[in-house]
């Protein structure tokens, strides 16, 4: 199936660890992004990507990184987590470089830092 | 901010009515587009709308944009329960990535 898939879908952890969320689209797409969704449904971009440009939101915490070994994969690492950063974890995907055109989200991964 | 803001915040409905949300936002876009969140879901792209044109139609739904007052609509015709879901607009900017900002969304609950 062609899609946009993140693992783990459900991550619960202590404060203070380091973990990391898995995006892989199949799509071709050239560009990929990362959106945080809080819990009035609120979606914050936090980074987006292409195999030429890292944009990086200004208020995302450098605790926050993203990596992507290769243009199908961008992946999501944080470090000394905090309850704060309790939240489900959007990947996407888009073929930016035509000029706008619709993202294809992952299905989510709900992070619960306790 | 590019954020967007959607009006209703929640809109309830029966079977067979007409649907209609509002968007409107504050900066000059590249393109609008709509979504839609099922509950625990993903976002699923249903309409994209450029800065260029002003009126859209897929299927059921109509979508209308009025750069001039940074505003969009989206209308769901005949509605249907399987359209109770979240409604998102969301803006694209005018950089090389079409970073999409998106609104507060639109709880739609269409009653059988």
């Amino acid at each position: 199936d062609t899609a946009v898939s993140q693992t783990p879908k459900y991550l619960v952890t202590q404060m203070g660890n380091d973990k990391s969320i898995k995006c892989e689209q199949n799509l071709g797409h050239d560009t990929m992004y990362w959106y945080k969704q809080d819990s009035k449904k609120f979606l914050k971009i936090m980074f987006s990507y292409n195999n030429k440009e890292l944009i990086i939101n200004e208020t995302v915490p450098n605790r926050f990184s993203p990596k992507s070994p290769d243009k199908a994969h961008l992946n999501l690492h944080i470090n000394s987590l905090e309850l704060g950063d309790s939240a489900v974890y959007f990947c996407a995907s888009s073929q930016a470089n035509r000029g706008g055109y619709g993202y294809t989200f992952g299905s989510g991964t709900r992070l619960t830092v306790v | 901010s590019q954020q967007g803001e959607e009006d209703p915040q929640a809109l309830s409905i029966q079977e067979g009515e007409n649907a209609t949300m509002n968007c409107s936002y504050k900066t000059s876009i590249n393109n609008l587009q709509w979504y839609r969140q099922n509950s625990g879901r993903g976002l699923v792209h249903l309409i994209l709308i450029r800065s260029n044109e002003r009126e859209k139609h897929s299927g059921r739904l109509r979508v209308t944009l009025d750069t001039s007052k940074k505003s969009s609509s989206l209308l769901i015709t005949a509605s249907r329960a399987a359209d109770t879901a979240s409604y998102f607009c969301a803006t694209g900017d005018q950089t090389g990535a079409n970073n999409l900002f998106f609104g507060t969304g639109t709880r739609l609950t269409v009653i059988p």
